[in-house]
């Protein structure tokens, strides 16, 4: 069965870095792009971007530009999500989800069928 | 950029029919996503593609997509769907998700 499974809780002073891990098990790694979506507490869903495994390629949401950075091992199937200058704004739970696409519809379709459980990024002084 | 709206919060009455509804310009043109988040738990995917359920979604669960406006659409609502639900779309290489709708059971 997909699995995708997240590094633990982290905690970090402002301006520092974090990266958080997401393992995937149960299907070809490279046959799907790993997003990562991060929620606060009490809020909503914030798509932050993506990475292919197998071309390498990534998108990030504007507000991320320049602050993030997501990487794949092929070699252990892990994705990774940097994220630098972090302020409390950031403190949030950070999921990564399994990327489904299909071009063969009506209009072009992307999607997340599989997340992983979240990992807790505090930051705090 | 593209956004998607939803209602903050509904109410419904076990056994009864749950709308909750998902709106941008011209959603229909695109595809809708919905997805169901209990407390302390990871999203889940109850119907992608506006009206299909993914493998063990109970079929109470489903979806429609039109002009400005997506819905989805919980039919005999059980105390175990009270849950946060988030529409999601793409559009232009993004993925953008709406606010989330509070579904309470009472």
């Amino acid at each position: 069965q997909v699995q995708l499974v997240q590094s633990g809780a982290e905690m970090k002073e402002p301006g520092a870095s974090v990266k958080v891990s997401c393992k995937a098990s149960g299907y070809t790694f490279t046959n799907n792009d790993i997003n990562w979506v991060r929620q606060a507490a009490g809020q909503g869903l914030e798509w932050m971007g993506w990475t292919n495994p197998n071309s390498g390629n990534r998108g990030y949401a504007q507000k991320f530009q320049g602050r993030v950075t997501m990487t794949t091992d092929t070699s252990i199937s892990t994705a990774y999500m940097e994220l630098r200058s972090l302020t409390s704004e950031d403190t949030a739970v950070y999921y990564c989800a399994r990327g489904r696409s299909d071009s063969s519809g009506h209009s072009y379709s992307y999607y997340f069928d599989y997340w992983g459980q979240g990992a807790l990024v505090t930051v705090s002084s | 950029s593209y956004e998607v709206t939803q209602s903050s919060s509904v109410s419904v009455s076990p056994g009864q029919t749950a709308s909750i509804t998902c709106s941008g310009d011209r959603l229909g043109d695109k595809y809708a996503y919905w997805y169901q988040q209990k407390p302390g738990q990871s999203p889940m995917l109850v119907i992608y593609e506006d009206n299909k359920r993914p493998s063990g979604i109970p079929e109470r669960f489903s979806g429609s997509n039109s002009g400005n406006t997506a819905t989805l659409t919980i039919s005999g609502t059980q105390a175990m769907d009270e849950a946060d639900y988030y529409c999601q779309a793409w559009d232009s290489s993004t993925v953008m998700f709406g606010g989330g709708t509070k579904l309470t059971v009472l």
